[in-house]
């Protein structure tokens, strides 16, 4: 597609249940990452994925998150059994490596809300 | 770890007034890259530096790299409300593992008041 697209746009969530959230990287672009974004607190790594690569899942904050990507292309994070602190927005980017700029594209981004 | 820090956090501004948001680190990035976010809306990337010391403009902004490529400043000339955002700086490398990854600074919140 044109742009990154990310699913739901908003979710609110119990607290202990499970969530999936679904990106949509431009066609073409091997690498996606994760991103969650708190209140004052930046953007934080979450996941990286690039090519058949095996990713690099050093920014996730507990064994509670996980996330996949199917042929190359769609991406999905699941939190399981959420706690409150997990509300945030969720922003997934992908990237074209042999770009020289090497830009991310941000999708609109899923935000989260355990209650 | 607060790999970059921006500064300032906050700017209230007349339109038509000048500004410089700063973006400062204590580590080496192989370049660095400014985005522009809106409420709602993913970071745009507005532009890249790779070269320590280079100047870069986009109408009327204006970024520059350090010579040590360790931090960064974006200038705006005369600004209008429609500059109004969430400004992200954001540290590009290349981990061990061959991993490209960007470090984000907590942004700068900019209001153009007109």
């Amino acid at each position: 597609g044109a742009g990154v697209s990310q699913s739901p746009s908003n979710k609110v969530t119990e607290k202990g249940k499970d969530v999936e959230l679904r990106c949509d990287p431009i066609s073409g672009h091997t690498a996606l990452y994760w991103y969650r974004q708190s209140l004052g607190q930046g953007l934080e790594f979450l996941i990286y994925f690039q090519g058949n690569s095996a990713p690099d899942k050093s920014g996730l904050p507990s064994d509670r998150f996980s996330a996949e990507r199917t042929g190359g292309s769609v991406s999905t994070l699941t939190i399981q059994r959420t706690q409150q602190e997990d509300s945030a927005v969720y922003l997934c980017a992908s990237s074209d490596l042999r770009e020289r700029d090497y830009g991310y594209t941000f999708g609109s981004g899923t935000r989260l809300t355990v209650v | 770890t607060q790999l970059l820090e921006q500064s300032p956090q906050f700017l209230s501004i007349q339109e038509g007034e000048n500004l410089t948001v700063y973006c400062n680190s204590s580590s080496v990035f192989s370049s660095l890259q400014w985005y522009r976010q809106e409420p709602g809306e993913g970071p745009v990337l507005l532009v890249t530096v790779v070269t320590g010391g280079e100047v870069k403009k986009l109408k009327r902004l204006t970024f520059q790299f350090g010579d040590a490529r360790k931090d960064s400043s974006l200038h705006i000339t005369a600004a209008q409300p429609g500059d109004t955002g969430l400004y992200l700086c954001a540290g590009a490398r290349w981990s061990g593992a061959g991993s490209y990854q960007l470090t984000f600074g907590k942004g700068t919140k900019l209001s153009v008041i007109p």
